[in-house]
C-alpha cells in the first residue's frame, strides 16, 4: 500500500496560514489523497480531500503537486481550535484507509 | 453529525472473555471500518467492510473478527480478551469520498 511521510510536529501562530506537508512518493494513478484531523480527547474529522487539481472548502484549502507526489493542506488563518494532529492518508481502489501517524500543530497565541 | 454510533462507549472486560463492539449508521454507506487507537498513536486499521458480508483485513487483524450482515452495522469481536487489546476504538463509514468517525469505545481489559 502507497504510504505517506509527514513531519511529526509543527508550530504556528494564531491568525497565521499553515503549510503542513505531506510526501507520498508512491502515489498511484487512482489514489485520491485524504486529511484528516483530530482534535485531543475525539474521532478523526474530515478536512478535505483531493486527487489531481487544487481543493477548497470551508475549512481549508489542499494543493496537489503537479507529479502528486507531495501535497499541502493549507489553513488559511490558524486558531487555537486547529491545534490537532493532523492525517494525510491516500485511499485507493480497495478503500482501505491507513494512516500514520500525523503532524501535530501547536497554535500559539 | 454524520449518522454513526459506537457502542458501548466504554468497557470494562475480563481477560478471556468475549466482547463485541457495535457501529451502526444511518447513512447508508457502504464502507465501514474498524481503528483502534493507542496512547501516542495514530490509528490502525483492524478491518474493514466494503458491502454487506464483504469485510477485509487491516493491518492489526489479529485477535479481531468482524461480522455486516446489514449494511447499517458493523461489529468488531475479540474473541478472547487480552490487556493487549485496552485500546479506543474508533469506526468510521464512508461513500466514496470523505469518512466520518464515531466517538470511539474506550475499552479496559484486566
Amino acid at each position: 500500500d502507497a504510504k505517506t511521510t509527514q513531519p511529526n510536529s509543527m508550530e504556528s501562530n494564531e491568525e497565521e496560514p499553515v503549510h503542513l506537508p505531506c510526501n507520498h512518493s508512491t502515489i498511484s494513478g487512482t489514489d485520491y489523497i485524504h486529511w484528516y484531523r483530530q482534535l485531543p480527547s475525539q474521532g478523526p474529522e474530515y478536512v478535505i480531500h483531493g486527487l489531481t487539481s487544487n481543493v477548497n472548502n470551508r475549512m481549508a484549502s489542499l494543493a496537489i503537486a503537479e507529479d502528486r507526489k507531495s501535497s499541502t493542506l493549507i489553513l488559511h488563518r490558524a486558531t487555537l481550535r486547529d491545534a490537532a494532529v493532523y492525517y494525510c492518508i491516500l485511499r485507493g481502489n480497495n478503500n482501505d484507509m491507513r494512516f500514520g501517524a500525523g503532524t501535530r500543530l501547536t497554535v500559539k497565541p | 453529525d454524520a449518522g454513526i454510533t459506537q457502542s458501548p462507549r466504554h468497557k470494562v472486560t475480563e481477560t478471556g472473555t468475549p466482547v463485541t463492539l457495535r457501529c451502526h449508521q444511518t447513512e447508508n454507506h457502504r464502507y465501514m471500518y474498524w481503528y483502534r487507537q493507542d496512547p501516542g498513536h495514530g490509528l490502525r486499521l483492524i478491518h474493514y467492510s466494503y458491502g454487506v458480508k464483504d469485510t477485509d483485513k487491516g493491518e492489526v487483524s489479529d485477535g479481531y473478527s468482524v461480522s455486516r450482515s446489514k449494511t447499517e452495522d458493523f461489529l468488531l469481536t475479540l474473541e478472547s480478551a487480552t490487556s493487549s487489546q485496552t485500546s479506543v476504538y474508533f469506526c468510521a463509514i464512508s461513500g466514496r469520498g470523505a469518512a466520518f468517525f464515531g466517538q470511539g469505545t474506550r475499552l479496559t481489559v484486566v
